[in-house]
């Protein structure tokens, strides 16, 4: 009965190739995002979507494209990846109105 | 400027001692306040949240607020082995969490 649950928990792929990673809720919430985490620990928001609706959009190259299917579910996917991209990414929830983010268990994202 | 400063240590400590983490912001309009924990390849989770300025007392953990001095601290008395993590601070302008903030994290070590 995880709450935010995302896969796959590693990826290690070769630069140039196009991955994606899923991330599901199963509590309920209206608002999901997904933050990129760096080597120095440093947890950033690249975008956040409430009620399917695209409402964040950091600074983040074009080849990251979120698409949400339905309110549980939040998919990032990445083309031509770079040695750059490699990070950990997290999924969170929240519910709109409400201060506290649930975090995914991330993935970790290795680019070779 | 950053908008969040934390310095990100690493804090090492003997079990027992009273740990303080501190982060100063820039920017006047945040309003709620928040410190999250993270566990080694784990997602954050909340440990404590605060609205403008004032004291949090949670068991061993007490958030405090200074908004004249654009500062806020994470207490931890009689620290314990457990506590070992990695606190990032969080804090957004407004009620919700859409826009939330972090701070790069401090990575706390408390030796037994």
């Amino acid at each position: 009965d995880t709450a935010v649950s995302q896969t796959p928990k590693y990826l290690v792929t070769q630069m140039g190739n196009d991955k994606s990673i899923k991330c599901e809720q199963n509590l309920g919430h209206d608002t999901m995002y997904w933050y990129k985490q760096d080597s120095k620990k440093f947890l950033k928001i690249m975008f956040s979507y409430n009620n399917k609706e695209l409402i964040i959009n950091e600074t983040v190259p074009n080849r990251f494209s979120p698409k949400s299917p339905d309110k549980a579910h939040l998919n990032l996917h990445i083309n031509s990846l770079e040695l750059g991209d490699s990070a950990v990414y997290f999924c969170a929830s929240s519910q709109k109105g409400y201060n506290e983010q649930f975090f995914g268990p991330g993935t970790r994202l290795t680019v070779l | 400027q950053k908008e969040v400063e934390q310095d990100p240590g690493p804090l090492s400590v003997p079990e027992g001692a009273i740990v303080s983490l501190n982060c100063t912001y820039s920017n006047s309009a945040f309003q709620y306040f928040m410190w999250y924990r993270q566990y080694s390849r784990k997602g954050p989770e909340l440990l404590m949240y605060t609205y403008s300025s004032g004291n949090k007392e949670d068991g061993r953990f007490t958030a405090q607020v200074d908004k004249s001095s654009k500062y806020i601290s994470l207490f931890i008395r009689d620290s314990q082995p457990s506590d070992s993590a990695t606190y990032l601070c969080a804090m957004n302008p407004q009620g919700g969490s859409e826009k939330l903030v972090f701070g790069k994290g401090t990575k706390l070590t408390v030796n037994p």
